[in-house]
C-alpha cells in the first residue's frame, strides 16, 4: 500500500472555526491532491500541488487554501468553516501525471 | 471541459456471475488515461484497473477487464466470477493532461453481490 496518512480521520467542529487537515506521504511523490466526496458527485478536486511551494486550484477551491512546505506534507485549510464544507476529504499522491493516483483513507469532516 | 458519466447508480449480480458496469466520457484530448476505482464500505479508494488511451488493447487484471471504445468514448468494466468481496461503489475516472493530471470522476455505481 502507498504510504499516505491523513489526519485526523474524523472531526466535528462548528461553523466559523478554522480547520486544518493534514496529508503525509512517505513515497517522495511529486504530485499531491485534495479531493472532496459528496453524495451524487463522486470526488472533486479542491487543490493540488506539483512540488514544494507549488500549488494550484481545482474545480471546487472556494473557501479552501493549501500549503506544501515539504515534499511529504500537504495541508488543507478551511479558514472559516461552513456547513457546506461538511464532506469526506481525500488526499491522493502520484509520482508523475501519467501514473495512477493512490489515495489516503479519507477524513470525515462535520461542520455544525 | 471533460466529463464522466456513469448511468447506472446501482447494479446487482449473483455470486460467480459476470457483471458489466458502464462509463462514458467526453473529451477533446487525444492522450489521456482512464481508471476504475473501487470504494468498499471502509471508504478506501482502491485502484482496480487502468487504460492508456493510446493502447488499443483492453486492459485486464485477473477477474477485471475493460472494454475501451475510444471512438465511442466508452470505458466499461467487466467483473467475472463475481465474489462477495466485490460489493462496493465503483468509480470511473478520467485523467486529464491539465491541472497536474487531476482525476475527473463519474458519480459512481453501487454494486451488490447476492450469495
Amino acid at each position: 500500500d502507498a504510504g499516505i496518512t491523513q489526519s485526523p480521520r474524523h472531526k466535528v467542529t462548528e461553523t466559523g472555526t478554522p480547520v486544518t487537515l493534514r496529508c503525509h506521504q512517505t513515497e517522495n511523490h511529486r504530485y499531491m491532491y485534495w479531493y472532496r466526496q459528496d453524495p451524487g458527485h463522486g470526488l472533486r478536486l479542491i487543490h493540488y500541488s506539483y512540488g514544494v511551494k507549488d500549488t494550484d486550484k481545482g474545480e471546487v477551491s472556494d473557501g479552501y487554501s493549501v500549503s506544501r512546505s515539504k515534499t511529504e506534507d500537504f495541508l488543507l485549510t478551511l479558514e472559516s468553516a461552513t456547513s457546506s464544507q461538511t464532506s469526506v476529504y481525500f488526499c491522493a499522491i502520484s509520482g508523475e501525471t501519467y501514473q495512477p493516483q493512490h489515495f489516503g483513507d479519507g477524513t470525515r469532516l462535520s461542520i455544525l | 471541459a471533460q466529463t464522466v458519466t456513469q448511468s447506472q447508480p446501482e447494479m446487482s449480480v449473483q455470486e460467480a456471475e459476470t457483471v458489466t458496469l458502464s462509463c462514458t466520457y467526453d473529451t477533446s484530448e487525444s492522450d489521456y488515461y482512464l481508471f476504475w476505482y473501487k470504494q468498499p464500505p471502509s471508504r478506501q479508494m482502491i485502484l482496480v484497473i487502468r487504460q492508456e488511451a493510446y493502447k488499443q488493447q483492453n486492459a485486464t487484471e485477473n477477474r477485471f477487464s475493460v472494454n475501451f471504445q475510444k471512438a465511442a468514448k466508452s470505458f466499461s468494466l467487466k467483473i467475472s466470477d463475481s465474489q462477495l468481496g466485490d460489493a462496493a461503489m465503483y468509480f470511473c475516472a478520467y485523467r486529464t493532461s491539465a491541472q497536474g493530471g487531476k482525476l475527473i470522476f463519474g458519480q459512481g455505481t453501487e454494486l451488490s453481490v447476492k450469495p
